[in-house]
Formats: structure tokens, C-alpha cells, sequence
């Protein structure tokens, strides 16, 4: 079936490093543009990054603007989040959804989403 | 950047009651407009896109109006398992989407 597993959270100090990891299956990975968003710890979900299907183009929300980047590897049906100098902010769980341009890039297939802790 | 308001942040309301959530976007976004409910511990799940399609599977008690800045989210009859969070969201910009600050439905 459609789906999308994320991988890769845990508790990492400030000023360190993460990968996340999400896996697609079940759809043709490579048609579709990717979402990561996160959700703080009883708060809202904020959108962080996304990438075109083709990894052509990458856009970042401001709070995390040079300091994440978001990739993919299609051969591989996986998307990448990389988390350099981290804060306790960044604090969350850490979604991966799919964009559908038939749905006017609604967000229509979620992961179940990865903690990350940044704490020291 | 494009905000996105939600009203109310919390409601409460009974099995079987009408409920309306409302969504505003500080300029006009179309009908790029979609909402999400997210239940605890869960991923959000779409229910409505671009302002008024129901996404597929998803009951027809739920249903979404507007376009330009005022959007509505409407759930003829609430049902137990309606009980959650409620989010809109703009796609309308290519470059950044946006959440509204979601809108908790309680049982009262």
C-alpha cells in the first residue's frame, strides 16, 4: 500500500548533527514533490522544507533556512532531511508527506512521523 | 509570507451537533485551501482539499466552502471519532505552505 516511513529522530545535543530518513513505497516516488513538516511538543504543525520531484528545486521555512537541507534519492525512493547546528527549538516530531498536484499540492500521504530531542 | 487564522482554537460541542471552524489567509490564496484533522499521537490526514473536494474516504459529513481569504470547515453531524485537532493550510504559494494555528473539537 501507499506509504511513507520516517527514521532517524533521537536526542542529539545543540550545535550537533541529524539525518532523517523517509521511505516511500506503494507510488511512484519520483512524479510526486516531498514535504518534511514538524510539530513541537503540544503545539501546531509548521512546514519545514520541500523538494520538486525531480530534486530541481528546494525551499526552506525561514526558521531553518541554512541550516537543514532537504534531499532525495529516487533510485532509492527516499527522502532526506539533514539537521546541522541544531537548537532546542527544533525539538518536534518531524513528518514526511507527499505533495499532490492534483489536489493543488495538498498534503495527502503522511508518515507517522520521527522524534527528535535536542538537549544537552 | 501568507497567515493562515483559525477560529475558535477550541469548541465543544456534543455528538450529533453542526460544527463550523472557520479559516482566513491574510491575501488571497484561490481555492488553495485544504484541511487536515490530527488525532493524538497520529499524522494530520487530509479531509478537504482545494477548499471544497473531499479527499477520498473521508465521510461526507465533512464538507468545506470558500475561496479568496474566508474558508469554512463544516461537520454536519458530529461523530465520536470527530474529536480532534483541525487544521487549515495554504498551498497557494509554490515556495512556502502554511498551517493555521489548528482548532481543538472536545467533547462536551
Amino acid at each position: 500500500q501507499v506509504q511513507l516511513v520516517e527514521s532517524g529522530g533521537g536526542v542529539v545535543q545543540p550545535g550537533r548533527s541529524l539525518r532523517l530518513s523517509c521511505a516511500a513505497s506503494g507510488f511512484t516516488f519520483s512524479s510526486y514533490g516531498m514535504h518534511w513538516v514538524r510539530q513541537a511538543p503540544g503545539k501546531g504543525l509548521e512546514w519545514v522544507a520541500v523538494i520538486w520531484y525531480d530534486g530541481s528545486n528546494k525551499f526552506y521555512a525561514d526558521s531553518v533556512k541554512g541550516r537543514f537541507t532537504i534531499s532525495r534519492d529516487n533510485s532509492k525512493n527516499t527522502l532526506y532531511l539533514q539537521m546541522n547546528s541544531l537548537r532546542a527549538e527544533d525539538t518536534a516530531v518531524y513528518y514526511c508527506a507527499r505533495g499532490d498536484s492534483d489536489r493543488l499540492d495538498a498534503f495527502d500521504i503522511w508518515g507517522q512521523g520521527t522524534m527528535v530531542t535536542v538537549s544537552s | 509570507d501568507i497567515q493562515m487564522t483559525q477560529s475558535p482554537s477550541s469548541l465543544s460541542a456534543s455528538v450529533g451537533d453542526r460544527v463550523t471552524i472557520t479559516c482566513r489567509a491574510s491575501q488571497s490564496i484561490s481555492s488553495y485551501l485544504n484541511w487536515y484533522q490530527q488525532k493524538p499521537g497520529k499524522a494530520p490526514k487530509l479531509l478537504i482539499y482545494a477548499a471544497s473536494s473531499l479527499q477520498s474516504g473521508v465521510p461526507s459529513r465533512f464538507s468545506g466552502s470558500g475561496s479568496g481569504t474566508d474558508f469554512t470547515l463544516t461537520i454536519s453531524s458530529l461523530q465520536p471519532e470527530d474529536f480532534a485537532t483541525y487544521y487549515c493550510q495554504q498551498s497557494y504559494s509554490a515556495l512556502t505552505w502554511t498551517f493555521g494555528q489548528g482548532t481543538k473539537v472536545e467533547i462536551k
